[in-house]
């Protein structure tokens, strides 16, 4: 099964921020990745797919990038209902595993 | 509009079994993959099995082998996913998903609460 590795688990910003969440595989994805947030008590939201197109009706602070085994889900401007859980998720091959997530929590 | 509704919390005794629907409208049922991702308490999402809704082929996480299966009711548009032998450490939220293409699951339901404890 292919790994992905989101680090770090806890990432704390201010309202206003750049925030930068990078993803690994353990080998090359193409562009076969996505994005979720999740909050509390609620089902994940896909907001990036292909790497880097927008889900839509997701705001476009929320941008991606990559390829292979790096990639990076960029919030711009961070708002107060953007502190949440993030997971990447590869979809390159079965079976389409996830980060373990990262955390981003006010500062 | 397109959603997927589950059925509600469970608590259950170890040893035991559950069984958990995923009713999908708004869309072509058979078109798209249906898959099942647990998360334990303060944990991440753990992917459990998926249904081909069309055929009926399943395949399964090999952790869950032997003990998870996954069904469907193509004239209810119902899938399901059963846990035989449950363990305090199967106490999580259990949810189904669509899956769109290459693209991710693009559809989640909302979640169902299984509680194992004696």
């Amino acid at each position: 099964d292919i790994q992905l590795t989101q680090s770090p688990s806890f990432l704390s910003a201010s309202v206003g921020d750049t925030v930068t969440i990078p993803c690994r595989a353990s080998q090359g994805i193409s562009s076969y990745l996505a994005w979720y947030q999740q909050k509390p008590g609620k089902a994940p939201k896909l907001l990036i797919y292909a790497a880097s197109t927008l889900q839509s009706g997701v705001p476009s602070r929320f941008s991606g990038s990559g390829s292979g085994t790096e990639f990076t889900l960029t919030i711009s401007s961070l708002q107060p209902e953007d502190f949440a859980t993030y997971y990447c998720q590869q979809l390159n091959s079965f079976p389409q595993t996830f980060g373990q997530g990262t955390k981003v929590e006010i500062k | 509009q397109v959603q997927l509704v589950q059925s509600g919390a469970e608590v259950k005794k170890p040893g035991a079994s559950v069984k958990v629907s995923c009713k999908a409208s708004g869309y072509t049922f058979n078109d798209h993959y249906m898959y099942w991702v647990r998360q334990a308490p303060g944990q991440g999402l753990e992917w459990m099995g998926r249904l081909n809704p069309n055929s009926g082929v399943t395949n399964y996480a090999q952790k869950f082998q032997g003990r998870v299966t996954l069904t469907r009711d193509t004239s209810i548009r119902t899938a399901y996913i059963e846990l035989n032998n449950l363990r305090s450490d199967d106490t999580a939220v259990y949810y189904c998903a669509r899956l769109r293409g290459a693209d991710g699951f693009d559809i989640w339901g909302q979640g169902t609460l299984v509680s194992v404890s004696s």
